[in-house]
């Protein structure tokens, strides 16, 4: 079955850029999409088709997608910024697929 | 705004059926296909279902193809998960979620969630 994968954490100071991975081999035709999801809630929608912020977003958080590697930047990272990210992609049947997760630590 | 509300979880045992019902408002409920999505306890996301906005096409995940029923009813506005033959690796938080304008754009509003604990 098809998966996605994403470092189980990473670890940034306030103020600097925390960057997360998400390897499919599916992503060069399929988009990315990033989720955070803090402790006790619900997931939300940070970052759509690889690029694009919904509104209400901080313009610090952005997306890029290269080949097999879909990236989520958070750009002067904040002590709020704190969370589990999720990827998000479908395979070549429409099923939806996560990754596994990563925690984002900002201290 | 968006607001999805789910419904219907709570205790079974294993082998028992439920369901789960994702009420939904503030938006045109008949042109968005729907997902659900479950998260056990300290784990990841995991995808479950998706049923596209008319109920044409549907897809599940393999951990629980021909156990779950994902369904509509578009004049309710409300989306389903029937979950049978359930066991221990079932149990998880059940979000229900709204998929982004574009097809294929993944959930874009989640829910806030229904437990569903399967014990005896």
């Amino acid at each position: 079955s098809y998966e996605l994968t994403q470092p189980p954490s990473v670890s940034v100071s306030p103020g600097q850029t925390a960057r997360i991975t998400c390897s499919g081999d599916a992503l060069p035709k399929k988009y990315a999409h990033w989720y955070q999801q803090k402790s006790g809630q619900a997931p939300v929608l940070v970052i759509y088709e690889d690029s694009k912020r919904p509104s209400g977003i901080p313009e610090r958080f952005s997306g890029s997608s290269s080949g097999t590697v879909a990236t989520l930047t958070i750009s002067g990272a904040q002590v709020e910024d704190e969370s589990d990210y999720y990827c998000y992609s479908t395979d070549s049947t429409g099923n939806g697929v996560f990754g596994g997760g990563t925690k984002l630590t900002v201290l | 705004q968006v607001q999805l509300v789910e419904s219907g979880g709570g205790v079974v045992q294993p082998g028992r059926s439920l369901r789960l019902s994702c009420a939904a408002s503030g938006f045109t409920f008949n042109n968005y296909g729907m997902h659900w999505v479950r998260q056990a306890p300290g784990k990841g996301l995991e995808w479950v279902a998706i049923i596209w906005y008319d109920g044409s096409n549907i897809k599940y995940a393999d951990s629980v193809k021909g156990r779950f029923t994902i369904s509509r009813d578009n004049s309710m506005n409300t989306v389903y998960l029937q979950m049978s033959s359930l066991s221990a690796e079932d149990t998880a938080v059940y979000y229900c979620a709204k998929e982004g304008a574009a097809a294929g754009s993944g959930p874009d509003t989640w829910g806030q969630g229904s437990l569903v604990t399967v014990s005896s």
